[in-house]
């Protein structure tokens, strides 16, 4: 079963801006991360943030947990038409430590 | 950086034949791997946890007897879609999980490219 949703579900913005994009689960989580896809790719890991971290960045992502809200957020600053593709959250649940995905928003930058 | 190479990329065959997948960790061991599908525009669903040397952990809703999963050594797994029917047409991806899994990088993933399944 599916852990996170997303949202929004699609996003389209001009290039230069930022993009916010938001992921909500359900149950106690050990780690939570992002992971970008391009359409018909393979996945690709961003970030990986623990549950007892509270922010992380890494480049242009800025990635926030509040496990209180059982919430998270990825931000992309200054976008740019490479960026195009669906992002989906991930969370560790279970004693496999399994990966379970979110339902992804897909953001579209307008060159 | 650790590759899991992922073959074929894309298959087409006959209703009730069989397809298998194959996942490889090239550069690294892994003792779990994973396999999920993701129909289009949808996301990835978890169907099964691949253990070496054990049997398959599947997810509520996945038949076991349809995707026969096997992980005979650390470094392959291999998915096979049996007496494949048109809705098993699908995207199929494998991660592994590498073996020294201490610190961040425990639960850090790789994802194979994808195997894109057409069932006629």
């Amino acid at each position: 079963s599916q852990q996170g949703e997303e949202d929004p579900q699609a996003l389209s913005i001009q290039e230069g801006e930022n993009a916010t994009m938001n992921c909500s689960y359900k149950t106690s989580i050990n780690n939570l991360q992002w992971y970008r896809q391009n359409s018909g790719r393979g996945l690709v890991h961003l970030i990986l943030i623990r549950s007892n971290e509270r922010e992380k960045h890494s480049g242009r992502l800025r990635v926030t947990l509040d496990t209180s809200k059982k919430s998270s957020s990825l931000l992309i600053t200054a976008s740019r038409a490479a960026d195009t593709a669906s992002y989906f959250c991930a969370t560790d649940s279970g004693g496999y430590q399994k990966v379970t995905f979110g339902t992804g928003t897909k953001l579209q930058v307008i060159p | 950086g650790a590759v899991v190479s992922q073959h074929p990329s894309w298959v087409i065959c006959k209703s009730g034949t069989s397809v298998k997948i194959e996942c490889r960790s090239l550069d690294f061991q892994a003792t779990t791997m994973f396999w999920y599908r993701q129909f289009p525009k949808q996301s990835l669903m978890l169907m099964a946890t691949s253990n070496e040397g054990s049997k398959a952990t599947y997810e509520q809703g996945v038949e076991k007897d349809k995707f026969l999963i096997n992980h005979a050594s650390l470094t392959l797994s291999t998915l096979t879609v049996t007496s494949a029917h048109p809705e098993d047409s699908s995207f199929y991806i494998c991660s592994a999980r590498p073996l020294s899994g201490g610190g961040t990088g425990a639960n850090v993933l790789t994802f194979g490219a994808g195997s894109r399944l057409t069932v006629l």
